[in-house]
C-alpha cells in the first residue's frame, strides 16, 4: 500500500513554544486527511480534519499541500497537556493509511 | 458522539487458543476496521468491511479472520493464537463515502492482547 511518512521525533519543546509537524503521503489519489492525537496506552482520537483550504481550531492549524503531497500541523502556545503522539492519516473511499506518529513532549 | 466499544481492554491467552475480539459501534457506520498497533510499526490494517457480510483484507491478514453479521458489530478472530500476535488491537468505524465528505475514523479503546 501507499505510504504515509512522518518524523517520529521526539520533539521536546518548552511550554509556550510553537511546534510544527509535517506528514508526506505518496498516494496522489488521497482525498481525505486527518490529524489524530494518541495518548500513551490509549486509542487515537481525532484532532482535526484537514481541509483543502486549511483550517484552524484554537491553537491548532492544519494545512494541506497537494502539489507537494504533504499535510502539516502547527501548534501554537504549547501546553503541557499537548504532550502526546500525533498521527496523520490520509486516504480515499473511507480507507485511511496512517503514519507511525510523531511524539511531542512539552516541558515546563 | 460516536461510540466504539471493544469487548475487553486486556486479554491473556495461550498459544494455540482461538481468540475472539468483538467491536460494536452505535452510530450506524457502514465501514469498520481492525488494526494492530506495535511500537515502531504504527497502525497496521488487518481487515476491513464496507457492509454487512463483506470483508476485505488489509495489509497483514495472515493468521486472522473476521465476521460482520450485523452492521454494528465487527469481530476479529485469531484462529490459533501465536506469541507474535501479542499486540494492541484497535477497532475503528466510519461513515460510507457516499454519506460523508470526510471519512473520519473513530476508534475503540483497544484490546491489549498477550499470547503466552
Amino acid at each position: 500500500r501507499k505510504e504515509v511518512e512522518q518524523d517520529p521525533g521526539p520533539f521536546n519543546v518548552p511550554e509556550g513554544a510553537t511546534v510544527a509537524f509535517n506528514c508526506t503521503y505518496s498516494n496522489s489519489a488521497s482525498q481525505s486527511f486527518f490529524w489524530y492525537r494518541q495518548d500513551c496506552r490509549k486509542e487515537p482520537k481525532l484532532l482535526m480534519s484537514v481541509y483543502s483550504s486549511g483550517n484552524e481550531d484554537g491553537r491548532f492549524t492544519a494545512q494541506l499541500n497537494r502539489a507537494s503531497q504533504y499535510i502539516s500541523l502547527l501548534i501554537r502556545d504549547s501546553k503541557l497537556s499537548d504532550s502526546a503522539t500525533y498521527l496523520c492519516g490520509g486516504g480515499s473511499q473511507g480507507n485511511l493509511i496512517f503514519g507511525k506518529g510523531t511524539k511531542l513532549s512539552v516541558k515546563p | 458522539d460516536v461510540k466504539v466499544t471493544q469487548s475487553s481492554r486486556y486479554l491473556v491467552k495461550r498459544t494455540g487458543e482461538k481468540v475472539f475480539l468483538e467491536c460494536v459501534q452505535d452510530m450506524d457506520h457502514e465501514n469498520m476496521f481492525w488494526y494492530r498497533q506495535d511500537p515502531g510499526l504504527g497502525l497496521r490494517l488487518i481487515y476491513f468491511s464496507y457492509d454487512v457480510k463483506m470483508k476485505e483484507k488489509g495489509d497483514i491478514p495472515e493468521g486472522y479472520s473476521v465476521s460482520r453479521e450485523k452492521k454494528e458489530r465487527f469481530s476479529l478472530i485469531l484462529e490459533s493464537a501465536s506469541t507474535n500476535q501479542t499486540s494492541m488491537y484497535l477497532c475503528a468505524s466510519s461513515l460510507a463515502t457516499d454519506r460523508a465528505t470526510y471519512n473520519e475514523q473513530f476508534f475503540g479503546p483497544g484490546t491489549r492482547l498477550t499470547v503466552l
